[in-house]
């Protein structure tokens, strides 16, 4: 059974760092790329960054690039998220997802999700 | 970057209903459309990925259509555990931005 449990969630202040982990197991974790989603309270989905397979590669939405870093240790079955100079606006439930690799690139496989709150 | 905009924002339907969300991308994003379904305090869950294809599990009461900008989601038969909000995800070219998000409710 695949799961994804995500760790390292809490409350920080503004200008602050904090990273998140997420745990993978139940399947082959090393050929998959990896998805991070947010989701501000009461808001929709926003996708966050994903890595590649061998973490080669790495995309982010423009509100994070320069600040959050996503990474992936193969050996170790987890994948992290480096959030630094946090905002007010980065409050939210951050979920790791697994991504299929056919056609949509879907995220098939979904964490419960940590919450991160960015207050002063 | 790639907007995707939905409609409705919301819907009041019930039990044994059809409904059809409506999903447009602001670019062409050929068939690269995702749709997931999250029910309150759930992650989301897939329901289709490649604008057509049914995702491994999820019930048959669900469709998708569409290419390029256009992209329609359909249930045949609301069931009580869909109501819940409904996005559509575009995975073209990063970032793969998400729709707003359409809330169905119970009429």
């Amino acid at each position: 059974e695949v799961q994804l449990v995500e760790s390292g969630g809490g409350l920080v202040q503004p200008g602050g760092s904090l990273r998140l982990s997420c745990a993978a197991s139940g399947f082959t974790f090393s050929a998959y790329w990896m998805t991070w989603v947010r989701q501000a309270p009461g808001k929709g989905l926003e996708w966050v960054a994903n890595i590649k397979e061998d973490g080669s590669e790495k995309y982010y939405v423009d509100s994070v690039k320069g600040r959050f870093t996503v990474s992936k240790d193969n050996d170790k079955n987890s994948l992290d998220l480096q959030m630094n100079s946090l905002r007010v606006e980065d409050t939210a439930v951050y979920y790791c997802a697994r991504d299929r690799s056919v056609p949509g690139f879907p995220s098939d496989s979904w964490g419960q999700g940590t919450l991160v709150t960015v207050s002063s | 970057d790639i907007q995707m905009t939905q409609s409705p924002s919301s819907l009041s339907t019930s039990v044994g209903d059809r409904v059809t969300i409506t999903c447009r991308a602001s670019q062409s994003v050929s068939r690269f459309l995702n749709w997931y379904r999250q029910k309150p305090g759930k992650a989301p869950q897939l329901l289709i990925y490649a604008a057509s294809t049914l995702q491994s599990g999820a019930p048959s009461r669900f469709s998708g259509s569409g290419s390029g900008t256009e992209f329609t989601l359909t249930i045949s038969s609301l069931q009580p555990e869909d109501f819940a909000t409904y996005y559509c995800q575009q995975s073209s070219s990063a970032p793969y931005s998400f729709g707003q998000g359409t809330t169905l409710e119970i009429k």
